[in-house]
């Protein structure tokens, strides 16, 4: 499979603390993105990092990317509770020109 | 209004039945996808067009069929519903602008198939 694979699966923090999710896939990339669902809705964008970038912030968000693992993380500093939702890293192989998806970190931030 | 729509959102049908679910984008992008999600497995690629004469199988494309009739819609056809394939179905849409390919989502469609 070429799809990223999230960790852990799920993670449950107080509000106000880092959230930190992983990924690693298995194909070289053109780029990684993160995606964020609130349960049952669709996927919303939220960040992407080029092959050739290392860090991106965005917000609360930082997202880390070393090729040379394999692997991707997302930090969402000072959560609160409306951050919790499904993170989803997906991957874009420039040979096909399509995203493939991760199963998806449930991050849980209670009040 | 929402830039990729989804009719309908919620559909229960009896196995055996054909059912067709339809996505429309305002967006102007070339690329629509159909994906399928079950809890647990995440994100699976069911259909994906790049543009109105081009049409591909994802990963898991047998027992569904696709139509894309303009440049804004996007169809997903189940020929003959079973009950395995009851999830959550979304539409996609992207414009591979700069070589990325990032993908605007619907709202999904919620199917359960008796």
């Amino acid at each position: 499979s070429q799809q990223g694979e999230e960790d852990p699966q799920a993670l449950s923090i107080q509000e106000g603390e880092n959230a930190t999710m992983n990924c690693s896939y298995k194909t070289s990339i053109n780029n990684l993105q993160w995606y964020r669902q609130n349960s049952g809705r669709g996927l919303v964008h939220l960040i992407l990092i080029r092959s050739n970038e290392r860090e991106k912030h965005s917000g609360r968000l930082r997202v880390t990317l070393d090729t040379s693992k394999k692997s991707s993380s997302l930090l969402i500093t000072a959560s609160r509770a409306a951050d919790t939702a499904s993170y989803f890293c997906a991957t874009d192989n420039s040979t096909l020109g399509r995203l493939y998806f991760g199963r998806g970190t449930q991050l849980t931030v209670w009040p | 209004d929402a830039d990729v729509t989804q009719t309908p959102r919620n559909r229960i049908t009896k196995t055996g039945k054909r059912i067709m679910l339809e996505c429309s984008q305002t967006k102007g992008h070339d690329r629509m996808y159909w994906y399928r999600q079950d809890p647990g497995l995440g994100l699976r690629l069911i259909y994906y067009s790049f543009d109105v004469k081009d049409i591909n199988k994802g990963e898991i494309s047998d027992g569904y069929s696709v139509s894309r009739q303009a440049q804004a819609k996007f169809s997903l056809s189940l020929e003959s519903a079973i009950p395995n394939q009851t999830a959550l179905y979304f539409c996609a849409t992207s414009d591979f602008g700069g070589g990325q390919e990032t993908q605007y989502f619907g709202p999904g469609t919620r199917l359960l198939v008796l």
